[in-house]
């Protein structure tokens, strides 16, 4: 069964440019996280998806950060403009209802 | 928001010892996981645990859940170089519930 696809995997911009992230769940996962993790620290919630409904994105920093799931499927997490504090991998996550979650690699951002 | 706070930060043993982690709240969870992630991964689930007081055990590992579900504990027996990684604890606050929200870690290192 194939994984939680996340690309790209390292992405370096300078700081107020954009960047996007794309993520692909495993198949008939109806909800999709998308987490950052900041060196040190535990993953930190951004916004959680219910098949393409938003269940939770009270920690999305709404002024830079945007997500979608068009069709329920696949999902692309979008920041603009990027600030320095944004440096941190970005990990996605899926799971059918409630229960396990299974993440993606990451895609590790550095911003200078 | 619930916090879940982790301890030790970081421990380096050598190979053979026994360690102790902990995951600690001053909320009550309906289940609590934990998860290992190796440098450049994602967090892979080791265990959840729902039931005040259980005892579960995963080959040289022992997880305990507290008895009023605030706080947990992972035992590892006999350490090796391949447990090496981030030890995260999640909690779910409410039953169906399906939001995790993460500690900060345990970052273990077995040297040989």
């Amino acid at each position: 069964e194939a994984g939680v696809a996340q690309s790209p995997r390292y992405k370096i911009i300078e700081k107020r440019q954009s960047v996007a992230f794309w993520c692909n769940p495993i198949s008939g996962h109806a909800t999709l996280y998308w987490y950052q993790q900041i060196l040190g620290q535990g993953p930190k919630l951004l916004i959680q998806f219910q098949n393409n409904g938003v269940v939770d994105d009270s920690q999305l920093p709404k002024d830079r950060f945007s997500a979608e799931r068009l069709k329920g499927v696949d999902s692309t997490l979008k920041i603009q403009p990027a600030k320095l504090e944004d440096s941190a991998v970005y990990l996605c996550a899926s799971s059918l209802v409630l229960g396990e979650l299974f993440f993606g690699e990451g895609s590790r951002l550095t911003v200078l | 928001t619930q916090l879940l706070e982790q301890s030790p930060q970081f421990l380096s043993i050598q190979e053979g010892e026994n360690l102790t982690v902990y995951c600690n709240s001053s909320s009550v969870f309906s289940s609590l996981q934990w998860y290992r992630q190796e440098p450049g991964e994602g967090p892979v689930l080791l265990v959840t645990v729902v039931t005040g007081g259980e005892v579960k055990k995963l080959k040289r590992l022992t997880f305990q859940f507290g008895d009023a579900r605030k706080d947990s504990s992972l035992h590892i027996t006999a350490a090796q170089p391949g447990d090496t990684g981030l030890y995260l604890c999640a909690g779910a606050p409410h039953s169906g519930y399906s939001t995790l929200t993460f500690g900060k870690g345990t970052m273990l290192l077995v040297s040989p």
